[in-house]
């Protein structure tokens, strides 16, 4: 019963240098979606997906990028690291129930870009 | 702008103390309320909240949403030093058949022995 898998948990980067976090996830949720964390900001929408070859920009997309061509895979990608971009990313897929959305989360992984 | 606030943002207190987590939100096209709880790594849910006055518990946990106020709050009694986490609060906004979380900031709860 896996849940939400991804990886690496940590990385570290130099300025410049492009990399992929990859998330997994295996209830066949259709809603994915990646968040970064920083101290004192909460959690902040990067991308969603709706489903398969659907994606879309959340509140801070810009340097990365993410596709999804199957339902159970949506990796996020570096396209060319800064130091803003050090943060603790989580992938989330989730369902509707109950009237609203419900998140699960992968247990993260922690960037420094240097 | 779409938003939510938690308050306090941080919070203190001995072992057996009651504390009330607040948040309060500004958003257009409320579908529900979410609480979850972040120890060392990701979030874990604990409540959704869709109808107004209706309360949540499990355990020491309880969590009431009203609509009206456009608030919800969190209630912890006896709280013990697994307590202590970071609580956010997330509304989730309808966009078009998919919703979509907006999260606070947290609130961060500090349970000494």
């Amino acid at each position: 019963n896996a849940g939400v898998t991804q990886t690496p948990k940590f990385q570290v980067l130099k300025t410049g240098q492009s990399m992929t976090l990859q998330c997994a996830q295996d209830m066949n949720h259709e809603y994915m979606s990646w968040y970064r964390q920083d101290p004192g900001m909460g959690l902040r929408l990067i991308h969603y997906s709706v489903g398969a070859g659907i994606t879309d920009q959340g509140e801070v997309p810009n340097g990365y990028n993410v596709s999804r061509s199957t339902t159970e895979d949506f990796p996020l990608r570096l396209l060319s690291a800064a130091p803003s971009q050090t943060s603790v990313y989580f992938c989330a897929s989730s369902y509707s129930a109950g009237g609203g959305e419900k998140l699960f989360f992968g247990s993260g992984t922690q960037l420094s870009v240097l | 702008e779409d938003k939510v606030v938690q308050s306090p943002l941080s919070l203190v207190v001995h072992e057996g103390d009651t504390v009330t987590l607040n948040c309060s939100y500004e958003v257009t096209n409320f579908r529900s309320l979410l609480w979850y709880k972040q120890e060392k790594k990701a979030p874990t849910f604990l409540f959704m909240l869709t109808s107004s006055g209706i309360e949540k518990k499990s355990g020491r946990l309880s969590s009431i949403l009203d609509k009206k106020e456009l608030s919800s709050i969190l209630n912890i009694t006896a709280t013990q030093t697994g307590d202590s986490a970071i609580y956010l609060c997330a509304v989730d906004r309808r966009w078009g058949s998919q919703g979509n979380l907006i999260f606070g900031k947290g609130t961060k709860l500090s349970v000494k022995p």
